[in-house]
């Protein structure tokens, strides 16, 4: 089954204590990406990556980085959460960069206190 | 300035009262309008791609349209199962570089009674 996988959905942290939120997609596609979706905000792109070691910033990357060292994977850290991190975060994959047709994971719920 | 307003924010319809979304943007060169659906506490899913005005797509109950400054998400006696948030968003050719980045409406939050 074509999906993309995030972990974990839930997590509750403090304040500057770093973590990884993994994906994982199995349908070997080029473009992975990271939004954050807020009420009243909406999605907000973090983060994207046209491939293999090609990352670059989105429109909210402070407080993030990524890495893509394998093609299926595309994990987010978080070097030192802070409560304006609180959020709802989507993991997205599409077959290329200029594809509008994303595969999203189901959401991985922070809240940082 | 690229830009999605979707319209009603909410809308509470009875099963089989049919209705309509509103999705309007503003964009340098229009790319591709695209529909998702999303479910409390799920990923966007994604529905329909149009890319130039006039063109039509449907989906069960679901049928969008185009134009060069809106698109409507026609939604036909629904279910309550088509309850849901709508989320469009829109690609222009005038993003900055590489990446042909998607600008999101807000959404519309559809709640369908029996």
């Amino acid at each position: 089954e074509a999906q993309v996988t995030q972990n974990p959905r839930y997590l509750i942290t403090v304040t500057g204590k770093k973590l990884t939120v993994t994906c994982s997609q199995n349908m070997n596609h080029e473009y992975m990406s990271w939004y954050r979706q807020d009420p009243g905000l909406g999605l907000r792109q973090i983060y994207y990556s046209m491939n293999v070691e090609v990352t670059d910033k989105g429109d909210v990357p402070e407080g993030y980085k990524v890495s893509r060292k394998e093609k299926r994977n595309f994990p987010l850290i978080l070097e030192s959460p802070s409560p304006n991190q609180t959020s709802l975060y989507f993991c997205a994959s599409s077959l290329w960069e200029g594809s509008g047709e994303l595969f999203f994971g189901e959401g991985s719920r922070l809240t940082v206190l | 300035e690229d830009q999605v307003t979707q319209s009603p924010e909410a809308l509470r319809l009875q099963e089989g009262e049919s209705s309509s979304l509103n999705c309007s943007y503003t964009v340098s060169g229009l790319r591709g309008l695209f529909w998702y659906r999303q479910d409390p506490g799920k990923g966007p899913e994604f529905l329909f791609t149009l890319y130039s005005a006039g063109e039509e797509k449907e989906k069960e109950r679901l049928k969008a349209t185009l134009t060069k400054k809106e698109s409507f998400l026609h939604i036909t006696a629904p279910k309550p199962e088509d309850s849901a948030t709508y989320l469009c968003a829109v690609q222009g050719a005038s993003n900055a570089g590489n990446n042909r980045k998607l600008i999101w409406g807000l959404g519309t939050s559809l709640a369908v009674n029996p």
